[in-house]
């Protein structure tokens, strides 16, 4: 069955630091979701991304943040210069029609970021 | 924004027994429902979703309820198992209509 993978699965990085997590969504899918998680709480939207650009994203998702897809498999998300308060684990998913016309969300297994 | 409230936070069972899961929307536009269960330490996944277009809807153990005039759906788990124990996340479309959003979960407990 395909799925979502991501890499990497744990990254500790130092603040201040640049991090880049990557993504590969399932072949056929072109909707593309970055969520996060802290540690207990809920899963919160950062970004949504269609046809190579950004169709939604929250407050969370401030200039900090940045998404690409560098290549036709690969979607990241780039956080410019890392916060304490960054540390959680971090969802890519994605989905074969848009989210609002009920497309399933495939989520990938995470990426723990640790920011000391 | 959208704004997706859910409760209990915890919830506590005996197996056999039925949970009751509520959630409440704020965006009157919202059409798509889904619920997803997450087991510690992997990912959240899809268990059953509700278009706007209907009221109930049944997988097996399963069920999830919609009221739209109200703006609150519910998931509802019968005869509660030991493997039915995870974190239960309800969601609704966003304004833009591009992505889910999350209510805070309810830790699902079941006891045997």
């Amino acid at each position: 069955e395909p799925e979502v993978t991501q890499t990497p699965s744990h990254q500790v990085t130092q603040m201040g630091q640049e991090v880049i997590l990557r993504c590969v969504p399932i072949s056929n899918h072109l909707y593309f979701y970055w969520y996060r998680q802290i540690l207990g709480q809920k899963v919160e939207f950062l970004v949504s991304f269609y046809n190579n650009e950004i169709s939604e994203k929250s407050e969370i998702f401030d200039d900090q943040f940045s998404v690409e897809r560098p290549d036709g498999s690969n979607f990241t998300l780039k956080i410019r210069s890392t916060k304490l308060e960054d540390s959680a684990m971090y969802f890519c998913a994605s989905s074969e029609v848009r989210a609002g016309v009920a497309g399933e969300l495939f989520f990938g297994e995470g990426s723990r970021l640790t920011v000391l | 924004g959208e704004n997706v409230e859910q409760h209990p936070s915890t919830l506590s069972v005996q197996e056999g027994d039925s949970a009751v899961i509520k959630c409440t929307y704020s965006d009157s536009a919202s059409n798509y429902f889904p619920w997803y269960k997450q087991e510690l330490g992997k990912r959240p996944q899809l268990i059953i979703d509700i278009r706007s277009n209907v009221g109930e809807k049944k997988d097996q153990r399963i069920a999830v309820t919609l009221n739209k005039t109200a703006k609150h759906f519910s998931l509802h788990i019968t005869e509660t198992q030991p493997e039915d124990s995870a974190v239960y996340f309800c969601a609704a479309i966003g304004q833009a209509g591009t992505a889910l959003i999350f209510g805070k979960g309810t830790t699902l407990s079941v006891s045997s």
